[in-house]
């Protein structure tokens, strides 16, 4: 069955340090990727997408994201934390074979501090 | 552009109570349509999807039931409610298959 793990459940780190969120799939097909971020009370806002081509994928607020296929991730990075970016982080994949549904990961929490 | 709507934001019900939750989607035709609980610490589970009028899917057995009267209307229902009804639920659409899911701002739900 299709699978994606976010294997940090929270992350602390420090207003303009760098940050990474992981995420790590279990498809057997090839997988589109999403990465959504939530803050408190609020619907999921879409940050960043993949499907074809470049692996390196530029999203919204700064951040980015690369594809390894060999390494099945999709890890989402920003070089610069500001206090907002503090949310709940979901990575979701989907695939032409599996219709037109979404597996969400559980999410990472990010908390800023100053 | 293309907005939805979701309401109400929070609702108290009682056990055994109804339920009906709307969801709409402006700026767009013949959207995919789609249902999430969210509970609390966990991620998403997709409740129910629609690709067209009058076309559900349901994806886990429950309380729940989905409807779709209009091309950009998904509705959310219940006979009667449980306590593990309560969550946050969410309504997205995309514009197709392999499209990235745009989500409203949800609806909180207890139950008491």
């Amino acid at each position: 069955a299709q699978s994606v793990t976010q294997p940090d459940i929270h992350i602390t780190v420090s207003e303009g340090a760098s940050l990474e969120l992981r995420c790590n799939y279990s498809y057997g097909a090839t997988p589109y990727l999403f990465w959504y971020v939530q803050s408190p009370g609020q619907g999921l806002q879409l940050l960043l997408k993949y499907f074809s081509g470049d692996t390196l994928v530029q999203g919204i607020k700064g951040f980015e994201a690369e594809f390894k296929r060999s390494q099945s991730s999709f890890n989402l990075r920003k070089p610069s934390v500001h206090w907002s970016d503090a949310a709940e982080y979901f990575c979701a994949v989907g695939a032409t074979e599996y219709g037109n549904k979404l597996v969400f990961g559980a999410g990472t929490i990010l908390r800023v501090k100053s | 552009s293309q907005t939805i709507h979701q309401w109400p934001a929070t609702l108290v019900q009682p056990v055994g109570s109804p339920l009906s939750l709307e969801c709409t989607v402006e700026g767009t035709s013949n959207p995919n349509l789609y249902w999430y609980r969210q509970a609390a610490g966990r991620g998403l589970q997709l409740l129910f999807y629609s690709v067209g009028i009058g076309q559900i899917s349901s994806e886990v057995p429950q309380n729940l039931s989905a409807s779709r009267p209009q091309d950009r209307q998904f509705i959310l229902s219940s006979k009667k409610l449980l306590l593990s009804d309560s969550g946050f639920y969410l309504c997205a659409w995309s514009k197709d298959t392999n499209q990235p899911q745009h989500f409203g701002d949800g609806t909180r739900l207890s139950i008491l």
